[in-house]
């Protein structure tokens, strides 16, 4: 089966300007999430989608984030408008519902340059 | 909440030593533990997990962590390391039995010295 896809697999952008970001999960796959690893620092979990719906957007860092995911397949992160911070490696995974005991498989993630 | 504590942010061991990652974590709930591992240039890969039944578990490339619960700990080890060993690795914990959210440690860099 074909792995979670992430693209583009870098950006580069300038302050005050919009990125989007796209994620493809496993086919099948009702839950999607999205990461984000800021140089140096931990990697910190942003939301969760169950099919269409968000389950959990407590890591959103603020209103500037916007997650779809028309129709429950793939998922769009849009960030408007990109500011210096959130430079870093955005990563999405997926996983099959209520197979808890499922280790995500995740995408090799987009690496978002802000200059 | 829960929350992965790995004290070791790098971690140089020489080619053909053993190694040990350091890993504890914090729960109020029954959980599940991982180990992921990033390569150079490449996405996170999960190395090896602990959901239940036998404390000590294996990855096919020689890691094994054993989870320990009064100690809190699900420490990575591996008898003998190799430079294609070198990579980041995260330990990770979830919720038991629930569709949740992954939290992870903030890694640790293994470098492989000749």
């Amino acid at each position: 089966e074909a792995g979670v896809t992430q693209f583009p697999s870098h950006s580069v952008i300038e302050k005050g300007q919009t990125v989007t970001l796209r994620c493809d999960p496993i086919s099948g796959h009702d839950n999607l999430y999205w990461y984000r690893r800021v140089m140096g620092k931990e990697i910190k979990f942003l939301l969760h989608f169950v099919k269409e719906s968000k389950q959990d957007e407590s890591g959103m860092p603020n209103n500037r984030f916007l997650a779809e995911r028309t129709g429950g397949t793939y998922s769009t992160l849009k960030v408007q408008p990109a500011e210096l911070e959130d430079s870093g490696v955005y990563f999405c995974a997926s996983s099959p519902r209520g197979v808890s005991n499922y280790g995500y498989t995740f995408g090799s993630g987009t690496r978002l340059t802000v200059v | 909440a829960q929350s992965v504590t790995q004290l070791d942010s790098q971690v140089p061991v020489f080619e053909e030593a053993p190694v040990e990652l350091r890993c504890n974590y914090s729960s109020s709930v029954s959980v599940y533990l991982f180990w992921y591992v990033q390569y150079p240039n490449q996405g996170l890969q999960l190395l090896l997990k602990y959901l239940s039944g036998s404390t000590l578990v294996e990855s096919i490339n020689g890691f094994e962590a054993e989870f320990n619960k009064s100690q809190t700990s699900f420490h990575l080890r591996k008898p003998s390391v190799h430079i294609s060993d070198t990579a980041e690795y995260f330990c990770a914990v979830r919720r038991g039995n629930r569709d949740d959210k992954i939290i992870f440690g903030k890694g640790t860099r293994l470098h492989i010295l000749p």
